[in-house]
């Protein structure tokens, strides 16, 4: 089956625009999880949803949002972006929600470069 | 406040030999720990899980082993590959993934 499609997979913003991303979670995964990856900081995690709704945020601003539609598919929005949101954005999905599902099933993230 | 830490941001293994992964965390109360690989312009791959009521889970060449009392984890590969060279994550929680910094990994023949 088809894995975790995120785009696009790479895009150049300059500062005090904003961006959206998007994530196709694996058919039936109904938890999408989205990842922030800058080196030296490993994974941030930024929010999850399920069925549609937020379960779950990270410590990163209110500029930093995102949605869930009802055919799982999900975004997440970056708003005045600054010099310091270039990193690699990974959206995630698993079946059910909570780490003890065992997996979560990464995309190839969407790379963002903020001049 | 890292609450998942990877204190060896590299390694470096001869093939053949074991590779030794450690992880620290801090929050007694995660109760599922997971190790992902990623390689260069791919998402990370699930590897190997265990969860707080074990100290030990094998899969193959993979073994994580978890110390309760010390909030440690550690992932032994052996023997290692070339294969094996990518980033390694640890990951911990209760109702979300908190991921550590990583480890480069890499074999060399």
């Amino acid at each position: 089956k088809a894995g975790v499609t995120q785009t696009p997979r790479y895009l150049i913003k300059t500062r005090g625009q904003q961006v959206t991303l998007s994530c196709s979670p694996i058919s039936g995964h109904r938890s999408v999880s989205w990842y922030q990856q800058t080196p030296g900081q490993g994974l941030q995690f930024l929010f999850e949803y399920f069925s549609e709704t937020q379960r779950n945020k990270g410590n990163f601003p209110g500029r930093f949002s995102g949605r869930q539609f009802s055919n799982s598919r999900s975004e997440m929005n970056v708003s005045t972006l600054e010099l310091g949101d270039s990193a690699l954005y990974l959206c995630a999905s698993s079946l059910i929600r909570g780490p003890n599902t065992g997996e979560l099933f990464f995309g190839e993230g969407s790379r963002l470069t903020v001049l | 406040d890292q609450q998942v830490k990877q204190n060896s941001p590299s390694l470096s293994v001869q093939e053949g030999r074991i590779s030794i992964l450690n992880c620290d965390y801090t929050n007694s109360m995660f109760d599922y720990f997971l190790w992902y690989k990623k390689y260069p312009a791919e998402g990370p791959t699930f590897l190997i899980s265990i969860s707080s009521i074990k100290d030990k889970n094998e899969d193959g060449r993979f073994t994580v082993f978890l110390n309760k009392s010390a909030k440690h984890l550690s992932l032994h590969i052996v023997p290692s590959q070339p294969g094996d060279s990518a980033v390694y994550f640890c990951a911990a929680g209760i109702d979300k993934l908190i991921f550590g910094t990583g480890t480069r990994l890499q074999v060399f023949p």
